[in-house]
């Protein structure tokens, strides 16, 4: 069984720019949270995601935002690139929505650089 | 806000050894704790997940207990082999924020 996919691996940007980051849940998985992990740190919680509704925010500016598809797998955006979005980015999925009883699944993350 | 603190910050071990990893909590009031594992620049591999209700859960290797009340939660890693070596990553889960709040983590070093 596949587990969460995320794509790109790697990506580097230039100040200013807009990015995208795309993950797709383990199969039958309805919810997935998106976590921003800068070196040396844990990870920051961004959006958490469920049945296609927002159903968590973190602390991050409004130039953060995600959405989830149809099919539940997900996107997050970032506009006006800054060099302090450099990070590693991780998509977590889960079951159900308040994931109270379950576990998360993390996928292999996207290292976003921005020069 | 929950703040979750992992001490130590790295440690360093021979093979063999038996080793616990700590993780401490300011909120109570979780819903449930889980333990990660973390290659460099790599994703997260969930080890172990306990629910608020458990004292604790058992794989292969590795035990992790929870003390809810008291805030804490331990990694028991016995006989270490140098494919241990990664950082450890405990998060709980506060259900009000529906999100996981993370340690910055333990980098384990297991060495021949």
């Amino acid at each position: 069984d596949a587990g969460v996919t995320q794509s790109p691996t790697h990506l580097i940007k230039t100040r200013g720019q807009h990015v995208t980051l795309r993950c797709s849940p383990i199969s039958g998985h309805k919810s997935v949270s998106w976590y921003q992990q800068v070196l040396g740190q844990g990870p920051q919680f961004i959006f958490q995601y469920y049945e296609k509704e927002e159903r968590g925010r973190g602390n991050f500016p409004d130039r953060f935002s995600a959405r989830q598809f149809p099919n539940y797998s997900s996107e997050l955006n970032v506009n006006a690139l800054l060099l302090g979005d450099s990070a590693l980015y991780l998509c977590a999925s889960s079951l159900g929505h308040l994931v109270m009883n379950t576990e998360a699944f993390f996928g292999q993350g996207t290292r976003l650089t921005v020069v | 806000k929950q703040e979750v603190t992992q001490i130590p910050a790295a440690l360093s071990v021979p093979e063999g050894e038996n080793l616990v990893l700590n993780c401490s909590f300011t909120d109570s009031a979780i819903y449930n704790l889980q333990w990660f594992r973390q290659d460099p620049g790599k994703g997260l591999t969930s080890l172990l997940l306990i629910q608020s209700s458990q004292r604790e859960q058992t794989s292969g290797r590795l035990n992790a207990s929870l003390d809810k009340s008291s805030g804490r939660s331990t990694l028991y890693i016995a006989a270490s082999q140098p494919g241990d070596s990664a950082t450890y990553l405990c998060a709980v889960f506060t259900g009000t924020a529906s999100k996981l709040t993370f340690g910055t983590g333990t980098r384990l070093q297991v060495t021949l």
